[in-house]
């Protein structure tokens, strides 16, 4: 049973620019969640999808969205990037839904860093 | 709106000492309770939980008992170890969100021999 990976492993990018980053769900998994984890602080919840559905946000703007696709990888993209966007940025993914918890898995992460 | 307050760090320690990191809440109803442990390097681990009160989460040595009377949830450990080295996650998830986490900011902790 493969785990949760996420690609690229870093990224850099400049300011105004667009990003996609990717993410592999564990086997079997059918909801993933994106966070935000700047350098130095705990991660922020940006948004959950299930079944190919945004469901449920955080405080995060529209020019953050993303993808989960029929084989339950996912997305994340990030539009008009700002410098404020350099983090670390986690993929998280679990059995269940929208209002069911199951035990979350998180991956490695990809740091993006905005020039 | 839901938050997790966490002790701040860094945190050294000597080998087999003992260990405790506060974690207080701010939640509507009866939200569960979790610490994580991220390694240099790696992304979150779950490390153990707890989902409604007076439960008592235990893993590798690690304790927490959620107290919804002091809206806490402590993690102890009773003699630390250098491989405990690591950042240490306090988080909530609000009943009937799926996984929608609120971490705290995270304890770096540091075991010297």
């Amino acid at each position: 049973e493969t785990g949760v990976t996420q690609s690229p492993t870093h990224l850099i990018k400049t300011r105004g620019q667009q990003v996609t980053l990717r993410c592999s769900s564990q086997s079997g998994h059918n909801t993933v969640s994106w966070y935000q984890q700047a350098l130095g602080q705990g991660p922020q919840f940006i948004f959950q999808y299930y079944r190919e559905e945004e469901n449920g946000r955080g405080n995060f703007p529209p020019r953050f969205s993303g993808l989960q696709f029929p084989n339950y990888s996912s997305e994340l993209n990030v539009n008009a990037l700002e410098l404020d966007d350099s983090a670390l940025y986690l993929c998280a993914s679990s059995l269940g839904g929208p209002t069911v918890s199951g035990e979350q898995y998180f991956g490695p992460g990809t740091r993006l860093t905005v020039t | 709106g839901d938050s997790v307050t966490q002790m701040e760090g860094p945190v050294t320690l000597s080998e087999e000492a003992f260990l405790t990191i506060n974690c207080t809440y701010t939640a509507t109803g009866y939200p569960s309770l979790f610490w994580y442990v991220q390694y240099p390097g790696e992304g979150l681990q779950l490390l153990l939980k707890a989902t409604k009160a007076d439960d008592k989460g235990s893993n590798k040595g690690f304790e927490a008992t959620y107290r919804k009377e002091t809206t806490s949830f402590h993690l102890e450990k009773g003699s630390v170890q250098v491989s405990d080295s690591a950042v240490y996650f306090c988080a909530l998830r609000p009943p009937n969100t799926g996984n929608q986490f609120y971490f705290g900011t995270g304890t770096s902790l540091t075991v010297i021999p």
